[in-house]
């Protein structure tokens, strides 16, 4: 059985310019979630997809956007990187909904910095 | 708006040491309570669900608890392996998981 995997795993840009991460889910899971967990803080919501639709989103502006694909891997995007963006961005996922919808499958993280 | 605090922010034990983690917390109608692990440079990974005051949940020697209010994380005579940082996480109404700041345990050999 294949793990959340993210990609890249570190990376470094400039104020202004714009990222994509990347996340392939756990074999058999359908919903994807992105957290954002800057040092020393625990990770904070930023969206969900479930069946290639957003269905649930955190207090981010919207030049945090994403993407899911059929297969169920997916996407996040953030346009005009400020400094306060650096942080380690988590993408989770998990099988549909029902009672277990808070048992994540984390992978291991993109690392940004923004300079 | 749902909200969770961990205590201590840091507990440093020695091996064998029993100690607790404390997570308060406020939600509108609690799906779930959720306690994860995360070792330096990794995600978070989960550990315990617990949905209703007096459940009670147990793994190797951790024990999490929940009451309307608060949740415990026991550690039972630990282990060096044992050190990492434990997040508390509460799910309400919506999809999203609301996390603390989490707790970083170090036990020394």
């Amino acid at each position: 059985e294949t793990g959340v995997t993210q990609s890249p795993t570190h990376l470094i840009k400039t104020r202004g310019q714009q990222v994509t991460l990347r996340c392939s889910s756990q074999s058999g899971h359908n919903t994807v979630s992105w957290y954002q967990q800057a040092l020393g803080q625990g990770p904070q919501f930023i969206f969900q997809y479930y069946r290639e639709e957003e269905n649930g989103r955190g207090n981010f502006p919207p030049r945090f956007s994403g993407l899911q694909f059929p297969n169920y891997s997916s996407e996040l995007n953030v346009n005009a990187l400020e400094l306060d963006d650096s942080a380690l961005y988590l993408c989770a996922s998990r099988t549909g909904n029902g009672r277990h919808t808070g048992e994540l499958f984390f992978g291991e993280g993109s690392r940004l910095t923004v300079l | 708006e749902d909200q969770v605090t961990q205590s201590p922010e840091a507990l440093r034990l020695q091996e064998g040491e029993s100690s607790s983690l404390n997570c308060s917390y406020t939600v509108s109608g609690l799906r779930g309570l959720f306690w994860y692990r995360q070792d330096p440079g990794k995600g978070p990974e989960f550990l315990f669900t617990l949905y209703s005051a007096g459940e009670e949940k147990e793994k190797e020697r951790l024990k999490a608890t929940l009451t309307k209010k608060e949740s415990f994380l026991h550690i039972t005579a630990p282990k060096p392996e044992d050190s990492a940082t434990y997040l508390c996480a509460v799910q309400g109404g919506s999809e999203k998981l609301v996390f603390g700041k989490g707790t970083k345990l170090t036990v020394n050999p």
